[in-house]
């Protein structure tokens, strides 16, 4: 069955460190999305993909960075520069080139302690 | 900057009776309106979605509804059950996707 798989679903990290959170989907999506979760914020958009080799910012990347070297990966590294890191992290994809809904991952829950 | 309004922030219905969640966008531009549902610990998920050239969808229980003049958009689930009960969440697309901020159903028997 075709999904997007992100792991792990639970991650510690030290203050100081930095920590890479794996998003994969077998789709043959173009585009791939992070978004972070907090307590009733919605979702915000951390950095998104349209093309293999290409990502553009979004509404909160400071103290985040992303690749995109294969298109079914994009791993999300959240840095020692992220101010409050601790949240639930969702990675997206979707077909481009018309209105196709997002397929979710079921997320990575991040802790600083 | 682009915005989606979500209201309201929690809902709480008896068994069988119906939802409305209502929200608002503010870029004339967007054309694409999804609605998701996140239960709680998982990814959310797409329920139903509409396009800005249509004004109602309906899909079972679940329907939603565009006004574009008044760039408002609704969701409608009737006869509710306990396994409605989850986070939605609204959203609106022209070149991005932007999300509300959630509405928290608990649906009791």
């Amino acid at each position: 069955d075709g999904g997007i798989t992100q792991s792990p679903k639970y991650l510690f990290r030290k203050e100081g460190q930095n920590v890479t959170l794996s998003c994969e989907q077998n789709l043959n999506h173009d585009a791939m999305y992070w978004y972070r979760q907090d307590p009733g914020q919605g979702l915000r958009l951390i950095y998104y993909s349209q093309i293999v080799n290409d990502f553009q910012k979004g509404d909160i990347a400071e103290g985040y960075s992303v690749s995109r070297e294969k298109k079914e990966s994009f791993p999300l590294t959240v840095t020692s520069a992220q101010k409050n890191p601790t949240a639930f992290y969702l990675c997206a994809s979707r077909l481009t080139g018309g209105h196709y809904g997002y397929t979710f991952g079921s997320g990575t829950r991040l802790t600083v302690v | 900057g682009e915005n989606v309004e979500q209201h309201p922030s929690t809902l709480s219905v008896q068994e069988g009776d119906s939802a409305v969640i209502k929200c608002t966008y503010s870029d004339s531009a967007s054309n694409y309106f999804p609605w998701y549902k996140q239960e709680l610990g998982k990814g959310p998920q797409l329920i139903i979605d509409i396009r800005s050239n249509v004004g109602e969808k309906k899909d079972q229980r679940i329907a939603v509804t565009l006004n574009k003049t008044a760039k408002h958009f609704s969701l409608h689930i009737t006869e509710t059950q306990p396994e409605d009960s989850a986070v939605y969440f609204c959203a609106a697309r022209s070149d991005k996707l932007i999300f509300g901020t959630g509405t928290r159903l608990q649906v009791f028997p």
